[in-house]
């Protein structure tokens, strides 16, 4: 599986803007980039997800580099609520399960 | 949107007992799901995916006889835990994707099982 690098954990301030990074060097051209995030003693949640061209959804956008081999994850406006770990994981195909990494532990003060 | 529930969400039971958890789309038809596993400050390890139909496909080093998964029709999969042993204490995760293409997985919130 191709695998994914992301720093284990960055800080934030509320109201700021953050940018998680993701390296996937090894990406191939049919991996899809997903993001999902993990709160204490629930599961993953959705993000959002792109395969080339930058996406903007209401929770996030993600910036997908031109040789795709990183990306970031931009949440605008950090809330505590945004406290959690996420996960960067690339998908090989239809069908297929996700295989997490260790992911960012991103922290928000207020 | 797509919710994936799961059932129960905290379970103890005594070592050697064995233990249900059940996993349903509630508004698509999942002929695919997949269960994780979480041990604390760890991240979600694949343990096999369910096949509607079919048998389940495990990963390398989960035990079959130990982890029974059966997908019995498309809204609904389970997994029993045989014989629990405190070893098996972790926190259990489903998820289902809804259509056929790479669209994004919903995930259950989640089964912590302690087993004394």
């Amino acid at each position: 599986d191709a695998k994914t690098t992301q720093p284990n954990s960055m800080e934030s301030n509320e109201e700021e803007p953050v940018h998680l990074p993701c390296n996937h060097s090894t990406i191939s051209g049919t991996d899809y980039i997903h993001w999902y995030r993990q709160l204490p003693s629930q599961g993953p949640e959705y993000v959002i997800h792109g395969l080339t061209s930058n996406v903007n959804n209401r929770m996030a956008s993600l910036a997908i580099a031109e040789d795709r081999k990183s990306s970031t994850l931009i949440l605008h406006r950090a809330t505590l609520r945004d406290a959690a770990v996420y996960y960067c994981i690339l998908s090989p195909g239809a069908g297929t399960a996700l295989i997490f990494g260790k992911g960012t532990t991103l922290s928000v003060s207020s | 949107g797509a919710v994936v529930s799961q059932h129960p969400s905290r379970v103890i039971c005594k070592s050697g007992t064995s233990v249900k958890i059940e996993c349903r789309s509630l508004d698509f038809q999942a002929t695919t799901m997949f269960w994780y596993r979480q041990f604390p400050k760890q991240s979600l390890m694949l343990m096999a995916t369910s096949n509607e139909g079919s048998k389940a496909t495990y990963e390398q080093g989960v035990e079959k006889d130990k982890f029974l998964i059966n997908h019995a029709s498309l809204t609904l999969s389970t997994l029993t835990v045989t014989s629990a042993h405190p070893e098996d204490s972790s926190f259990y995760i489903c998820s289902a994707r809804r259509g056929q293409g790479n669209e994004k997985l919903f995930f259950g919130s989640g089964t912590q099982l302690s087993v004394l």
